[in-house]
């Protein structure tokens, strides 16, 4: 079985500031890793994802994860908050191909 | 780029009525699709795996009966909600497997009064 635990439901940053949202999985086998992000009223847009290989992934608006196995970890950063980056933000975990198990979302707020 | 699409985006129905969500892989073809739903505040729950040619798997807790899915082609899957209740107003978002990523659907948002 497969789950992840996102730290923290609501996050709040400057803008211009470093954005952390954290992310501890569990799995049974290699995990395939994922962070997606969601805009009020809209699906899920995929940020990045980790399968093998390097374990700093790089994303799409500025945004990388870096998996750490020794502290099951895949928390999600970018190094300038912008007010565009303001949503909800789940992380998520599977096998392989398989459906998805989700974190209960972080929901970013960035302030001027 | 990959693009699944849902359709309708959203609907309101009376409580009673049947309703069906289209999900589509519009430029590569799926032979599994997953449905999600997802309350307002909460996160995505998965309800059921479908694949093409053969019966739905649903997760604990689903009501196969209630919640209907056909994969009848590799490029669409259908949800049809039966007998709707309020309690099923939700955030309804399919996701189709393509090239070893999962690619989601806008969602459909479904209002039963």
């Amino acid at each position: 079985a497969q789950s992840v635990t996102q730290l923290g439901s609501h996050v709040s940053v400057s803008e211009g500031a470093l954005v952390l949202l954290r992310c501890n999985y569990s799995s049974s086998v290699p995990p395939y890793l994922f962070w997606y992000v969601q805009y009020p009223n809209q699906g899920l847009q995929l940020l990045l994802k980790y399968t093998t290989g390097a374990t700093l992934v790089k994303g799409i608006n500025g945004f990388e994860a870096e998996f750490k196995k020794s502290e099951t970890s895949f928390h999600l950063t970018k190094p300038s908050a912008h007010m565009s980056d303001a949503a909800e933000y789940f992380c998520a975990v599977s096998g392989s191909a398989d459906a998805l198990n989700f974190g209960k979302g972080t929901s970013l707020l960035v302030t001027p | 780029g990959a693009v699944v699409s849902q359709h309708p985006s959203w609907v309101i129905c009376k409580s009673g009525t049947s309703v069906k969500i289209e999900c589509r892989s519009l430029d590569f073809q799926a032979t599994t699709m997953f449905w999600y739903r997802q309350f307002p505040k909460q996160s995505l729950m998965l309800m059921a795996t479908s694949n093409e040619g053969s019966k739905a798997t649903y997760e604990q807790g689903v009501e196969k009966d209630k919640f209907l899915i056909n994969h009848a082609s590799l490029t669409l899957s259908t949800l049809t909600v039966t007998s709707a209740h309020p309690e099923d107003s939700s955030f309804y978002i399919c996701s189709a497997t393509g090239r070893e990523t999962q690619y989601f659907g806008p969602g459909t948002r479904l209002l039963v009064l």
